[in-house]
């Protein structure tokens, strides 16, 4: 089955600085690779997601890329603010099905 | 957008009896739901896959005798927790695929104590 794997667990930047978080899967045939936002007791809130059949995507501060051949994929936020403490998870999302096997998440705080 | 609601939210119960947690699907229907489980500053972990009229498929180590699911209609999942003990403490999550948009959305989680 497929299988995430998430680095680093823990970052801490300064604001304004960038934060990239990286994940990289098992299964080939993983086709969709969201990236979601879980501050504490709270459900996940999608943030951003890339399909295999494109290498970049950007909204705003927030863009993912893709490396299909390697098998990783990155989160990049620019000009990082407060707000943007959270954990962070990755998924990868296994062709032909629904489900979503989330890498072990990273603790991004953002130093004031 | 879709709205996935879970209840209860909260929920203490004594240890060796029985808790139910239900996902509804509020806007939309839902012919697959997933229950996650997240132990505290850990990841989401998928526990089973719920299919509306049909069994529930498990992942591999998660009890289905222990962790009950039944998904009777389109937009109501349910996840019972049997004879609870301690160690079930956790945050349980459900999602529900809503096939329009071909969009999975989340619940707001369950938190579950056993006292």
């Amino acid at each position: 089955g497929e299988n995430v794997e998430q680095h680093p667990s823990t970052l801490s930047v300064q604001e304004g600085d960038s934060a990239v978080i990286k994940c990289t899967y098992s299964d080939s045939a993983s086709n969709y690779f969201p990236w979601y936002k879980q501050e504490l007791g709270k459900r996940p809130q999608l943030i951003i997601d890339i399909r295999s059949n494109v290498g970049e995507k950007k909204d705003q501060r927030i863009a993912v890329t893709l490396n299909k051949t390697a098998k990783h994929f990155s989160l990049h936020i620019t000009e990082t603010q407060p707000e943007d403490s959270a954990v962070y998870f990755c998924a990868a999302n296994p062709s032909g099905t629904y489900k979503y096997i989330f890498g072990t998440g990273t603790r991004l705080k953002v130093l004031a | 957008g879709a709205v996935v609601s879970q209840h209860p939210s909260r929920v203490i119960c004594k240890s060796g009896t029985s808790v139910k947690i239900e996902c509804r699907s509020l806007d939309f229907q839902a012919t697959t739901m997933f229950w996650y489980r997240q132990f505290p500053k850990q990841s989401l972990m998928l526990m089973a896959t719920s299919n509306e009229g049909s069994k529930a498929t498990y992942e591999q180590g998660v009890e289905k005798d222990k962790f009950l699911i039944n998904h009777a209609s389109l937009t109501l999942s349910t996840l019972t927790v049997t004879s609870a003990h301690p160690e079930d403490s956790s945050f349980y999550i459900c999602s529900a695929v809503s096939l329009e948009g071909n969009t999975i959305y989340f619940g707001e989680g369950s938190w579950l104590t056993v006292v």
